[in-house]
């Protein structure tokens, strides 16, 4: 797996966009990139991922640049229950997980 | 109700003991996973399977051990070989290949008396 990083914290005021970037300079042509968060001792969730192209769903936006050496999750509209530790992976399963970014949403 | 059962939500062990973390799924899915989380840390794998009756070690599979006899459950022993089992332990599923999302359990965490 391509060696992940993330900022450690970042703040978002409640109702904003929280945009989260996380760089993988090293990822190669058949690694994903996926999204993970964690709430306080809860298992992870499953948020997004992607190969090349940027993807959407419910939950958030994933914007993968046309290098694939970073990518941005975005919440479009954060919520104080967003409030997590969010887990950036490049790579393929069993997923590596790194240290993350813990967003803290502020009303 | 679909998804990955993890029991129980707290256990503790005693020296010398074994204990066993259950984890089942009725996902249907092949690849099964486990997880140890030490505060502030991420996820280290311990062990995956990616079919019934194989399993491979992760990083940090010493002190551990597994069994797959069944495609929906994958049961961790924390054997008293593993000098320092306080943890919160993570298992996990995915469909299987090695592009596909994996899915957790809400986890047990395990402490020593």
């Amino acid at each position: 797996d391509a060696k992940t990083t993330q900022p450690p914290s970042m703040d978002c005021a409640e109702g904003r966009a929280a945009n989260l970037p996380c760089n993988h300079s090293t990822i190669s042509g058949n690694e994903y990139v996926y999204w993970y968060r964690q709430i306080h001792s809860q298992g992870p969730q499953y948020i997004i991922h992607g190969l090349k192209n940027n993807e959407t769903n419910e939950m958030a936006s994933l914007i993968i640049t046309e290098d694939r050496k970073s990518s941005t999750l975005i919440l479009p509209h954060a919520t104080l229950r967003d409030t997590a530790v969010y887990y950036c992976i490049a790579g393929n399963t069993p997923l590596v997980f790194g240290k993350g970014t813990r967003l803290s949403v502020i009303a | 109700d679909g998804g990955i059962t993890q029991s129980p939500k707290y256990l503790f062990r005693k020296e010398g003991q074994n204990v066993t973390l259950s984890c089942e799924q009725n996902l249907n899915h092949d690849a099964m996973y486990w997880y140890r989380q030490d505060p502030g840390q991420g996820l280290r794998l311990i062990y995956y399977s990616q079919i019934v009756n194989d399993f491979q070690k992760g990083d940090i599979a010493e002190g551990y051990s597994v069994s797959r006899e069944k495609k929906e459950s994958f049961p961790l022993t924390v054997t008293s070989a593993q000098k320092n089992p306080t943890a919160f332990y993570l298992c996990a599923s995915s469909i299987g290949g090695n592009k596909n999302s994996q899915y957790f359990g809400a986890g047990t965490r395990l402490s020593v008396l």
